[in-house]
């Protein structure tokens, strides 16, 4: 499985734009890469999931490069209820038995 | 539309008694997964299901069993707690493929003295 490095913890302040990024430098051909945010007392939410290139779905954005060696999500005009754990994600999509491995992700801090 | 709902939502145990953790799921979905989440970490995963009447280990299945006898439920078993296992239970439950979307539980938060 592909190792994620992604930073501990972030600040930032409301309405601006956040991004995090995430670093896979071993990501394999089949691998995708999925984010998971995390609010405190909740389990995780599904984000976004992509390939290669930019998807972007109505909660966030992600930018892959051509590499695909490193990945950034992209939250636009970020409010007071974004504060959460972002966890990146590597791996097969299509492995049936393939398995989650949540890393310390990222503790997303916004402020008024 | 419930979702993925968890049984109980919190519990202490003495070291050594036993407890079963439900999850049920109302989505159809195939896939159903066991996770624990200590503190400062990210979730692990013990058991999974791949579908009706199977399970599968997953990172940290030692001390734990599972079952899956309903497509719709995933009961989790501590046969005899210990401390170690104090911690944060999610369930999970995905449509067909581990990297489908999961959607998760709100979480069974379990003390063992």
């Amino acid at each position: 499985l592909a190792k994620t490095t992604q930073p501990i913890s972030m600040d930032s302040y409301e309405g601006q734009e956040v991004n995090i990024t995430c670093s896979h430098n071993n990501i394999a051909t089949n691998d995708y890469i999925t984010w998971y945010q995390q609010f405190p007392s909740q389990g995780p939410r599904f984000i976004i999931q992509g390939y290669k290139t930019k998807v972007t779905n109505e909660v966030a954005s992600l930018f892959i490069p051509a590499d695909r060696k490193s990945s950034t999500l992209s939250l636009p005009r970020v409010s007071l209820s974004d504060t959460a754990v972002y966890y990146c994600l590597v791996g097969d999509r299509y492995n049936q038995g393939g398995k989650l491995i949540f890393g310390q992700g990222t503790e997303l801090s916004v402020k008024p | 539309n419930a979702g993925v709902t968890q049984t109980p939502k919190f519990r202490v145990l003495k070291t050594g008694q036993s407890m079963t953790l439900l999850c049920a799921q109302d989505m159809n979905h195939e896939y159903m997964y066991w996770y624990r989440q200590d503190p400062g970490m990210g979730l692990r995963l013990i058991h999974y299901s791949v579908g009706e009447g199977t399970t599968a280990k997953g990172e940290v299945p030692d001390g734990y069993n599972v079952s899956r006898l309903k497509k719709q439920n995933f009961l989790l078993g501590l046969e005899s707690a210990a401390p170690s296992q104090t911690s944060v239970y999610f369930c999970a439950s995905s449509y067909s493929l581990p990297w489908d979307e999961q959607f998760f539980g709100p979480g069974t938060r379990l003390t063992v003295l």
